[in-house]
């Protein structure tokens, strides 16, 4: 069975604390995605990677990096975690091309708590 | 830029009664419709999607969606749910430059 894997599923982590959260899939996809989901706003797109090394700007990249140093890796990052990035974080994958297609494969999610 | 609309954020429906999840898009091009759903604690799961041809598509579970072009509209429906159906809605678009947008979401409750 194919998979997305987030290596958190819970993490609590404290204002200023430098946060990575990790995505493998296993699928041999081209293209990943993070997103977070908060109640009322749906799902907003942070950062997303055609490839490795690559990396785009979602809607919502301010706070934020990331890294694809291999295919199947893409690893968000939180420079200094603040409040107002508490949130639940999904990892997506997808194949290319022609993309959005097919519908995205997400991973459990990971529910950061920052205090 | 596209868009979508879900108009309602949450839907109580008792077992065994019809439901309908409401969706509306906006594009100026052409589209690719996706419902996903989220149970508790999990990430999403594509349900069903509408690409091309027959615009009416089915779930193995029993839910459909209706693409209509004039009303820009794909919304859900099952004819009879049940308590496992619980969970969150989510309508999305994407196109061919990759662009997928959500919307914010409907929560399907089933009572006994």
């Amino acid at each position: 069975d194919v998979k997305v894997t987030q290596s958190s599923r819970y993490l609590v982590k404290r204002t200023g604390e430098k946060v990575f959260l990790e995505c493998v899939q296993d699928m041999d996809h081209e293209n990943m995605f993070w997103y977070r989901q908060d109640p009322g706003l749906g799902l907003r797109l942070i950062y997303f990677s055609y490839d490795v090394k690559m990396k785009e700007k979602g809607d919502i990249p301010e706070g934020y990096s990331v890294s694809r140093e291999k295919k199947e890796r893409f690893s968000l990052i939180l420079e200094s975690a603040s409040t107002n990035q508490t949130s639940m974080y999904l990892c997506a994958s997808d194949n290319m091309p022609p993309t959005g297609k097919r519908g995205y494969t997400f991973g459990s999610g990971t529910r950061l708590t920052v205090v | 830029a596209q868009s979508v609309t879900q108009l309602d954020s949450q839907v109580p429906v008792f077992e065994e009664a019809p439901v309908e999840l409401r969706c509306n898009y906006s594009s100026s091009v052409s589209v690719y419709l996706f419902w996903y759903v989220q149970y508790p604690n999990q990430g999403l799961q594509l349900l069903l999607k509408y690409l091309s041809g027959s615009t009416l598509v089915e779930s193995i579970n029993g839910f459909e969606a209706e693409f209509n072009k004039s009303q820009t509209s794909f919304h859900l429906r099952k004819p009879s749910v049940h308590i496992s159906d619980t969970a969150e809605y989510f309508c999305a678009v994407s196109n061919n430059n990759n662009d997928m947008r959500f919307g914010a979401g409907t929560r399907l409750t089933v009572k006994p």
